[in-house]
């Protein structure tokens, strides 16, 4: 089972907007609505962003948004911020049958 | 609040065995399902392992199977990771996990981490 795919690096200027993609099969993305993005700062455990495709939980800003289409999801960072310099990972419900649970490599947002 | 603090880690040599221990606080231990996602060095993450809210269903990543073993005691609001036959790719930092529930797929609490290095 191959890891989802997503960009190794993005950036933007204070205030724009990023988009962080997630490329999956129809057996991950493409077959369940449990697409979920964890942030992770250098040295710190990762933290839960958006779960189930587009869900925030409490205390992330609604700055942080996602969505699908197809096998591809994203997750989209308006008005950012240099907090929000960190990695980023997607994650996706694979099936009992698979490998349960598939992560994407991680892509690095830096705020120029 | 919710905790999770890892500990056990630590150097082992290749073929040997060690044992991850999770005390989790702050929540309802035995309704949820528990979950092990490891990161090697400089590297992203990988789902290890999912354990169900009573211990009866269990998963594992291909490259771990027959060798580690989850499992959890409710009565202490603890979760294991029993580590046999260690390889030098299992090197990683292991995170204890909550699962967010109510049917839904995503891993809500993080511990901090515990570093496992398996090096002769």
């Amino acid at each position: 089972q191959s890891a989802l795919t997503q960009p190794r690096s993005v950036s933007g200027s204070p205030g724009q907007s990023v988009t962080i993609s997630c490329t999956g099969t129809s057996s991950d993305v493409g077959s369940y609505n449990s697409v979920s993005w964890y942030q992770q700062h250098p040295g710190k455990a990762p933290k839960l962003m958006i779960y189930d495709v587009k869900k925030r939980p409490s205390g992330v800003p609604d700055r942080f948004s996602g969505s699908k289409s197809g096998n591809t999801a994203s997750l989209t960072i308006s008005g950012l911020q240099a907090e929000d310099e960190a990695d980023y990972y997607c994650c996706s419900y694979a099936g009992a049958d698979n490998l349960f649970y598939v992560f994407g490599a991680g892509t690095k947002v830096t705020v120029l | 609040q919710v905790q999770l603090v890892e500990s056990g880690g630590g150097v082992v040599q290749p073929g040997r065995s060690l044992r991850l221990t999770c005390g989790a606080s702050g929540f309802t231990f035995s309704s949820y399902g528990m979950h092990w996602v490891r990161q090697a060095p400089d590297k992203g993450l990988e789902w290890v392992a999912v354990i169900s809210n009573d211990g009866k269903n269990k998963f594992y990543i291909d490259s771990v199977k027959g060798r580690f073993t989850i499992s959890k005691d409710n009565s202490k609001n603890t979760l294991y990771l029993e580590m046999n036959s260690l390889r030098t790719d299992d090197t990683a930092m292991y995170y204890c996990v909550k699962d967010l529930g109510g049917g839904s797929s995503s891993l809500d609490y993080w511990g901090q981490g515990i570093l496992v290095t398996v090096s002769s």
